[in-house]
């Protein structure tokens, strides 16, 4: 069945460092991608998506393109903030429309 | 995208009772999904709710433990029945709109004593 591996955490930073996020996936078909996030007390949104092959989705300074070849969608930034402290979750959903979820990473930015 | 009403928003529930979670849409939608968060955890997805159709649940999920209403295209409900404390998670609903990528309610926190 499908699934999803993501980079385990939980990641502490400082302030304008770069942050990569790894995650994996494996699916039958051609799935599309997902990066939700999940600030503190809050619920989940949707930070990013893509829906095939090379595709980049970006969204608040965060990237992640979709490569068929190595199965992966890894998140990145360039210079994080401390507000961009939360849960990160990759998922990805196929034809049935489910969303299958990677376990989370935790990330905490220090000023 | 889909703006996504969940209520309540955190209960704290006595053990062998039951509670009834709402999620409303300001939408039509054709699928409506429940997740399941427990402490520390990723998501689960609990069953997928059609309306006209009973819920389709996933593995180690069973309609007697969490019946599921989808009486229209907008609104859904989702009881989690007999509590244990083993319940205590977040529950969310999930729809997605085509473009816009799965919506989420802002989550029911739920604690079973």
């Amino acid at each position: 069945g499908d699934s999803v591996t993501q980079m385990e955490g939980p990641v502490t930073l400082s302030e304008e460092a770069f942050l990569t996020i790894n995650c994996t996936y494996t699916a039958t078909g051609y799935p599309s991608l997902f990066w939700y996030v999940q600030y503190p007390g809050e619920g989940l949104q949707l930070l990013l998506k893509a829906t095939k092959a090379d595709d980049k989705g970006s969204n608040k300074g965060f990237e992640a393109t979709y490569r068929k070849e190595t199965t992966s969608f890894h998140l990145e930034k360039g210079s994080v903030q401390v507000s961009d402290s939360a849960v990160y979750f990759c998922a990805l959903s196929e034809q049935d429309y489910k969303l299958s979820f990677g376990a989370g990473t935790t990330v905490t930015v220090r000023a | 995208s889909a703006v996504i009403s969940q209520k309540p928003s955190r209960d704290i529930c006595q053990r062998g009772t039951s509670l009834t979670i709402q999620c409303q849409v300001d939408s039509q939608v054709t699928m409506m999904f429940w997740y399941r968060q427990q402490p520390g955890q990723s998501l689960t997805l609990i069953a997928t709710a059609n309306q006209g159709s009973e819920a389709t649940y996933e593995s180690g999920f069973v309609i007697d433990k969490f019946p599921i209403s989808r009486p229209n295209l907008t609104f859904s409900t989702l009881t989690v029945s007999n509590m244990s404390p083993e319940d205590s998670s977040i529950y969310l609903c999930s729809v997605d709109r085509s473009g816009y990528g799965y919506t989420f309610g802002s989550g029911t926190r739920l604690t079973v004593v």
